[in-house]
């Protein structure tokens, strides 16, 4: 079965600074979507970044980016110029490419310090 | 415009009571999904239905029953309801066929509170 951690329960971040939030997964397929989605107090679940597995390339979306390493089964978000409006929980997530359900990791409680 | 609307926002109840939780997706969707979130945050699937019909069923107390009446709708009622199940529940919807999303799009949950 897929899993998905998420080693760090809190992080915090100056204003303005970068942050790297880490995510681990293990499987046994080769195709796979991973997802960062965010959620805010509002609890509204919000799509940050998705990577499909069989692209190389790192997605990024404006200030979000991801490190992709396949070969090591690491998926981590990297939030440039935090704002205090990315203060979050943060969930990593995978789904496989034939099967509908998303699995969440525990999210990742992200402070912005102003 | 609502992608995902799920109502009611907030349901208090009293243990034993039967209530429901509806979703509606106008993003034109043929799958949708409940997701369970419990106190500590940990997000777990529950259902899955594809064009009205069930294609995932975790373990879920057969208390907890989803009805698709179209491919736009898929409520959640549940019955004889008993403290466990206070939680947010978050509908999600997406594209599975043809050209699909693989992205699922979540509603604003609903948290339900058993007293």
């Amino acid at each position: 079965a897929q899993t998905v951690t998420q080693s760090q329960p809190e992080m915090s971040v100056q204003e303005a600074e970068t942050v790297t939030l880490s995510c681990t997964y293990d499987t046994s397929e080769s195709d796979y979507y991973l997802f960062w989605y965010k959620q805010p107090p509002s609890r509204q679940m919000i799509l940050v970044i998705r990577q499909e597995a069989y692209k190389q390339q790192n997605a990024t979306e404006n200030r979000f980016s991801v490190n992709f390493q396949k070969a090591a089964k690491s998926f981590s978000l990297k939030i440039s110029d935090s704002q205090l409006g990315d203060a979050a929980m943060y969930f990593c997530a995978y789904r496989s490419d034939w099967d509908d359900k998303i699995i969440f990791g525990k999210g990742t409680r992200l402070h912005i310090l102003p | 415009d609502t992608a995902v609307s799920q109502t009611p926002k907030y349901l208090v109840t009293q243990m034993g009571n039967d209530k429901s939780i509806k979703c509606e997706q106008n993003l034109g969707h043929d799958t949708m999904y409940w997701y369970k979130q419990d106190s500590k945050k940990f997000l777990k699937i529950m259902f899955s239905y594809n064009n009205k019909e069930l294609i995932i069923n975790e373990t879920v107390p057969n208390r907890f029953s989803p009805k698709s009446p179209d491919k736009a709708h898929l409520n959640l009622h549940i019955n004889s309801l008993e403290l466990g199940d206070s939680a947010v529940y978050f509908c999600a919807s997406s594209h599975e066929e043809e050209t699909p999303t693989e992205t699922q799009y979540f509603g604003p949950g609903t948290r339900l509170t058993v007293l």
